[in-house]
């Protein structure tokens, strides 16, 4: 089966400064990548997918990149507000309806 | 904007005694699933369910486990003989196949 890996498992960056985090998967036939933020206590919400037809995509603050030949997929985030403090977990599966293979997650805390 | 909404937020069962965890997908999904998360680890996927039968299931989805449709709207996950090990929080979800997975908030399960 798929095994997605997440690094780090925490981080801590200043207000206004970027956030990456970074994921690797093993199953070749995973096309479809969905990052979630979890806040405590809260559901997991989407913030961004790719699938594997793209390489990059953007939505304001928030990136995300994906290299299919290495399995490997990270997220960005730009100019982070206290706000964007919570846990980010990366997943992939084959594709939007099949199970999703969630990574270990990481906490990310913004300095004010 | 539709949410998966999920009864009750938080349930106290004793060992060896059965639960059922509710939920109510978005309107026009047609897959539904069910993940666990036990406390400070990752998301994993238990069940998903299309055209009224499972289509995919993990290696925790024993015989304790079982999914049902009971009628249009609900989707409801039974644990038979309870353990301390299944105390976690369980999150359902749904999809349209060709989106997205979205959570619920969550039911948070403890057996004493």
């Amino acid at each position: 089966g798929e095994n997605v890996e997440q690094h780090p498992s925490t981080l801590s960056v200043q207000e206004g400064d970027s956030a990456v985090i970074k994921c690797t998967y093993s199953d070749s036939a995973s096309n479809y990548f969905p990052w979630y933020k979890q806040e405590l206590g809260k559901r997991p919400q989407l913030i961004i997918d790719i699938r594997s037809n793209v390489g990059e995509k953007k939505d304001q603050r928030i990136a995300v990149t994906l290299n299919k030949t290495a399995k490997h997929f990270s997220l960005h985030i730009t100019e982070t507000q206290p706000e964007d403090s919570a846990v980010y977990f990366c997943a992939a599966g084959r594709n939007t309806g099949n199970q999703f293979y969630f990574g270990t997650g990481t906490s990310l805390t913004v300095i004010p | 904007e539709p949410e998966v909404t999920q009864t009750p937020s938080h349930q106290v069962t004793q060992m060896g005694q059965e639960v059922i965890l509710r939920c109510v997908p978005i309107s026009n999904h047609l897959y539904f699933y069910w993940y666990r998360q036990i406390l400070g680890q990752k998301v994993e996927f238990l069940v998903s369910f299309y055209n009224n039968e499972i289509s995919e299931k993990s290696e925790i989805f024993d015989d304790q486990f079982s999914v049902e449709r009971p009628d249009g709207s609900n989707f409801t996950l039974k644990i038979r003989s309870t353990k301390l090990e299944d105390s976690a929080m369980y999150f359902c979800a749904s999809g349209s196949g060709a989106g997205p997975q979205h959570f619920g908030d969550g039911t948070r399960l403890s057996i004493l």
